[in-house]
């Protein structure tokens, strides 16, 4: 099956600071991946459509500057939050979608900003 | 406005009693209509497509259009079955497009009692 990796599980930063998640499609490309984010026992809510070589698209209200999307390659893409503060502590979730499959997630990355 | 409706965040059933999660939808078009579901500890993975018309550990959703419904259902339910089910859809995959995101609702906890 379709795998999708994050990478790191979790991180612990310092407020001011910038951290990189990484996702990878681990057995097949995509050209296409997906930012959500995930509040504590709430829904996943979209952040934005990574796309391969090209800007990624954001959700209304996300701040472009904030949550850097770069889909480097056909299998990495990466969300840097940048100059993080304690409200950007969340789950963050990738995910890649197969031509006429499914969704795959990633295990998602617990980031605590202190 | 494409929205997805789970009106339960919570349905506490008996081990072997019948169980439907509600979802119901709003699109323009037709989406393609998914359950996930979460396991605790684990990562979102997909129980069902309604494209597929498949029976998945025993679970299977009709999609009614004129409801704009797609519930979950599943005739006696077992412990295992106890995690975060999410209703998610998307518009059709196109080829070379950003299409293909999901759009979740908030999530039924499931909780099946021995």
């Amino acid at each position: 099956g379709a795998v999708v990796s994050q990478h790191p599980s979790w991180v612990i930063c310092k407020s001011g600071t910038s951290v990189k998640i990484e996702c990878r499609s681990l057995d097949f490309q995509a050209t296409t991946m997906f930012w959500y984010r995930q509040f504590p026992k709430q829904s996943l809510m979209l952040m934005a459509t990574s796309n391969e070589g090209s800007k990624a698209t954001y959700e209304q209200g996300v701040e472009k500057d904030k949550f850097l999307i770069n889909h480097a390659s056909l299998t990495l893409s990466t969300l840097t939050v940048t100059s993080a503060h304690p409200e950007d502590s969340s789950f963050y979730i990738c995910s890649a979608r197969i031509r006429g499959r499914e969704a795959f997630f990633g295990q998602g990355t617990r980031l605590t900003v202190v | 406005a494409q929205r997805v409706t789970q009106p339960e965040k919570l349905l506490s059933v008996f081990k072997g009693a019948p169980v439907e999660l509600k979802c119901n939808y709003s699109y323009s078009g037709s989406p393609e209509l998914f359950w996930y579901v979460q396991y605790s500890r684990q990562r979102l993975q997909l129980l069902l497509r309604h494209i597929s018309r498949e029976s998945i550990k025993g679970f299977t959703a009709d999609l009614n259009k004129g409801e704009t419904s797609f519930h979950l259902k599943k005739p006696f339910a077992q412990e295992e079955d106890s995690a975060m089910y999410y209703c998610a859809l998307s518009g059709p995959l196109n080829y070379g497009g950003s299409q293909g995101n999901l759009i979740f609702g908030k999530g039924t906890k499931l909780s099946v009692k021995p």
